[in-house]
């Protein structure tokens, strides 16, 4: 876990506000992956990328938007936090000429949306 | 077509018991399925994974069974121990491409 960081890793925001959770990574891999989590739904893909020019959505893209500052760097906004986006959030990397397809994920943020 | 569908939901087991954790998938395309845990507060982790082209894949107390015509996998776990206490999710992928997850079995092993 330590090879890909989060910050914050918890964060209380209202309605309305915009927040970016950030994703680092020391491990070279080009794709980064963003998901939430939710009791009962798993793991669910917001945004993903496979190189720094490469940008994706996932199957829960609305409401949230991504940049990819470099290979080591994938951040995720929530334009308008609203209390349904109260979740856990995971960043996760891969290298598929490595591993395979083996995801290395970040220690998550939790975010309540007040 | 591209989910993958993961039962139970919640499993509790003795210690020393076997936890067994299914998952079904509809794309016949897919031809990477892993395993990963969780424990609280941690993210997840790559547990154990196999390719169609076997039917079995073990390591330690934890077992992949495969089965290609029924469009089915499961996670068996020996001899559960309390540390196996943590959530377990299936994924499925196709040629390299964005995993797939089920959604997740919190598995409880009491002593």
């Amino acid at each position: 876990d330590a090879d890909v960081t989060q910050t914050p890793r918890n964060r209380i925001t209202k309605t309305g506000k915009r927040i970016m959770l950030e994703c680092s990574q020391t491990k070279g891999h080009d794709r980064m992956y963003w998901y939430r989590q939710d009791p009962g739904l798993g793991l669910r893909l917001i945004y993903y990328s496979f190189d720094v020019k490469d940008i994706n959505k996932g199957e829960i893209s609305d409401g949230y938007s991504v940049s990819r500052q470099a290979q080591a760097k994938f951040s995720l906004s929530l334009e308008s936090a609203i209390p349904n986006q109260t979740a856990l959030y995971f960043c996760a990397t891969s290298d598929p000429k490595g591993s395979g397809e083996t995801q290395y994920f970040g220690p998550g943020t939790r975010l309540l949306v007040l | 077509q591209q989910q993958v569908k993961q039962s139970p939901q919640s499993l509790i087991v003795q210690k020393g018991g076997i936890s067994i954790i299914n998952c079904a998938y509809e794309n016949t395309a897919f031809d990477y399925f892993p395993w990963y845990q969780q424990f609280p507060g941690k993210g997840p982790a790559l547990l154990i994974a196999i390719r169609p082209d076997v039917s079995e894949k073990k390591e330690g107390r934890f077992t992949i069974s495969f089965n290609k015509s029924a469009k089915q996998f499961s996670l068996h776990i020996m001899d559960s121990q309390p540390g196996d206490s943590a959530t377990y999710f299936c994924a499925a992928s196709w040629n390299t491409d964005k995993l797939i997850f089920g959604t997740g079995t919190r598995l409880q092993v009491f002593p």
